[in-house]
Parts: C-alpha cells; sequence; structure tokens
C-alpha cells in the first residue's frame, strides 16, 4: 500500500501567517492527490484536486503545489475560519489512503 | 444541488452484520463512482471502499477486505455498505463520498452516520 506521510502533525499560527502542509508518498502518484479540510464535528470539504486545482468556491488563499512523492498545501493569509484540520489523499493506487492529518491551531 | 444522505448506523454486537445507507441526489447516480470514509472519533480519516458509477468494479481497504460489501442501486439512486463480521475497530463515523467527472474523488461529502461496534 502507499503510505502517505503528512507533516507537521500539529501548528499553532496567527491570523495572517503563511501555513505549508506537507505530504510525502511513499512512490510515486504523479498528481493523484486530493487536499481536504476538517472542522469539528462536520464532513471533510475538498480544497484541492488533482494537485493544485482550486475546487470552485475555496478561497484563492489555498493552493497546492507537487507532483510523483512530494506534495504542498499552502495557506497564504491564515484566516479565522481556516483553523481545522487538514488531510491528503491519494487515488493513485487502491487502497486508496490518507495522509495522518494536520491540526492548525490558534497561537 | 448535490445532497447525500447516510443511515443505517446504530449500536451492533461484535460479529454482528449492519447495512448503510447512501441517498443521493441532485446529480445523476449513476455517473460516478462514490466512495466510503470512515473516522474514528477523535482520529483520522481511512478510505474504506470505492464503487465505480456502474457497479462494476469494487475496491477495499484491506481492513475490511472480505468482511465489508459496496454494492449500489443506479435506478433508486443508493449506495451501500453491508458490514459483516464486524470488529471494536470498526466503531467510526461513515461517510459516503462523490467523486467528480474526472474522477477525482471525494468532491461532495455526507453528513456521516455513526456505527458504534460492543457488546
Amino acid at each position: 500500500d502507499i503510505q502517505m506521510t503528512q507533516s507537521p502533525s500539529s501548528l499553532s499560527a496567527t491570523v495572517g501567517d503563511r501555513v505549508t502542509i506537507t505530504c510525502r508518498a511513499s512512490q510515486g502518484i504523479r498528481n493523484d492527490v486530493g487536499w481536504f479540510q476538517q472542522k469539528p464535528g462536520k464532513a471533510p470539504k475538498r480544497l484541492i484536486y488533482g494537485a493544485f486545482t482550486l475546487q470552485s468556491g475555496v478561497p484563492s488563499r489555498f493552493s497546492g503545489s507537487g507532483s510523483g512523492t512530494e506534495f504542498t498545501l499552502t495557506i497564504s493569509s491564515l484566516q479565522p475560519e481556516d483553523f481545522a484540520t487538514y488531510y491528503c489523499l491519494q487515488h493513485n493506487t487502491y487502497p486508496w489512503t490518507f495522509g495522518q492529518g494536520t491540526k492548525v491551531e490558534i497561537k | 444541488e448535490v445532497q447525500l444522505l447516510e443511515s443505517g448506523g446504530g449500536l451492533v454486537q461484535p460479529g454482528g452484520s449492519l447495512r448503510l445507507s447512501c441517498a443521493a441526489s441532485g446529480f445523476t447516480f449513476s455517473s460516478f463512482a462514490m466512495s466510503w470514509v470512515r473516522q474514528i472519533p477523535g482520529r483520522g480519516l481511512e478510505w474504506v471502499s470505492g464503487i465505480s458509477g456502474s457497479g462494476g468494479s469494487t475496491y477495499y481497504a484491506d481492513s475490511v477486505k472480505g468482511r465489508f460489501t459496496v454494492s449500489r442501486d443506479n435506478t433508486q439512486n443508493t449506495l451501500y455498505l453491508q458490514m459483516n463480521s464486524v470488529r471494536a475497530e470498526d466503531t467510526a463515523e461513515y461517510y459516503c463520498a462523490k467523486g467528480d467527472w474526472l474522477f477525482h474523488p471525494c468532491e461532495y461529502w455526507g453528513q456521516g452516520t455513526l456505527v458504534t461496534v460492543s457488546s
């Protein structure tokens, strides 16, 4: 199975900060990665698909990059509503696998 | 508007069975692959199973292979997850999710249904 190693597991940041979350795949997966945001008690929401394509309706401060084995989700200027947990998902090879998650907390 | 509504969760004894349903509306159900994803309370997301639009192809996580069966009824716009021989570690919130027309997964999610395995 392909392992998705996500880092960091948590981070503390201030409104306006630039935040970067990374996922490393245990083998090459082209750009078959999505990024998801989840708030407590809610279903996840897709932010990015195909490694870098912004989901319709998602603010442009979110961006994705990478290909092959290393992928990054960047929030250019953190807003209060962005405090949440973020997950990557590889869908290149079954079984699909999520990263462990990154909890973004208020500093 | 895309809507996904899971049902069928509840309390089940170890070794027992349960069938989850996901009623879909707002899109041409048979045209899109669907997935089941679960989340143990307080833990991360785990992809459980996927099925093609026609239902002809199915996929499973190693943790549920041989115990769970995914299926769909495209005439009723409903996705199912038959859970057999359940274990305590299957206790989780179960979400259904719809893929997109580019075959990228989980564009839309349901609100989830909680399965608790306990005696």
